[in-house]
């Protein structure tokens, strides 16, 4: 069965530190990876997408295939970075719903 | 602002009662998804429309739900005789393909309480 897997309910770092969060996936198909991130009283958006292989606010994430993982990573933490964050998955042959993981919430203290 | 909208923001409602929710897509997407997000989790995917096409629904989507988008704009969900374990977010979202990128744009979703 299709899953998303964030093993972190919260991810606590100081402004500054590295943040990696953690995002696993099962499917045998052809998925297609995102990171959405819900900032407080906001709506869901989508911060980036593995096929697009770029850098959105800092944050860069790169699907490993071997490991089924899609980690989202920003080398130094800012304040308002802390948010909720989910990574979704998609197969891209046979549907277009998204299947998210039950997120990371991500807190960066100053 | 020119973006997915969702009416009401929230509702209450007594358990057996009946409830709509609206969703306006952004203009011109031809896709438009239902999610519903409990305490806790990731947004769950309910049913998705093509058009006025409805080509997917979940097992989540048990016979009190229906949805509908006439004429392939708005969207309605509506939720029959509710049940305190109806009670979530509902998000919706729409898309457009262009080229082989589709980006799913959401609602601020709806609040549904049942008590």
């Amino acid at each position: 069965a299709q899953r998303v897997t964030q093993p972190e309910k919260l991810l606590s770092v100081f402004k500054g530190a590295p943040v990696e969060l953690k995002c696993n996936y099962s499917y045998s198909g052809s998925p297609e990876l995102f990171w959405y991130v819900q900032y407080s009283r906001q709506r869901l958006q989508l911060l980036l997408r593995h096929i697009s292989r770029e850098s959105i606010k800092g944050f860069t994430a790169d699907l490993n295939k071997g490991e089924t993982s899609f980690h989202l990573k920003k080398p130094f933490a800012q304040e308002e970075d802390s948010a909720m964050y989910y990574c979704a998955l998609r197969d891209r042959d046979s549907s277009y719903k998204l299947i998210f993981g039950s997120g990371t919430r991500l807190l960066v203290r100053p | 602002d020119t973006g997915v909208s969702q009416d009401p923001r929230h509702k209450i409602t007594k358990r057996g009662q009946n409830v709509t929710f609206r969703c306006d897509p952004i203009s011109e997407h031809n896709r438009l998804y239902w999610y519903r997000q409990t305490l806790g989790q990731g947004p769950e995917f309910l049913t998705y429309f093509q058009n006025e096409a409805q080509l997917e629904k979940s097992r989540l989507l048990s016979d009190r739900f229906s949805a509908e988008r006439p004429k392939g704009s708005f969207s309605t969900l509506e939720i029959q005789r509710t049940e305190q374990g109806d009670s979530a977010m509902y998000l919706c979202a729409s898309s457009k393909r262009t080229g082989v990128v589709e980006t799913q744009y959401f609602g601020p979703g709806t609040r549904l309480l049942v008590l």
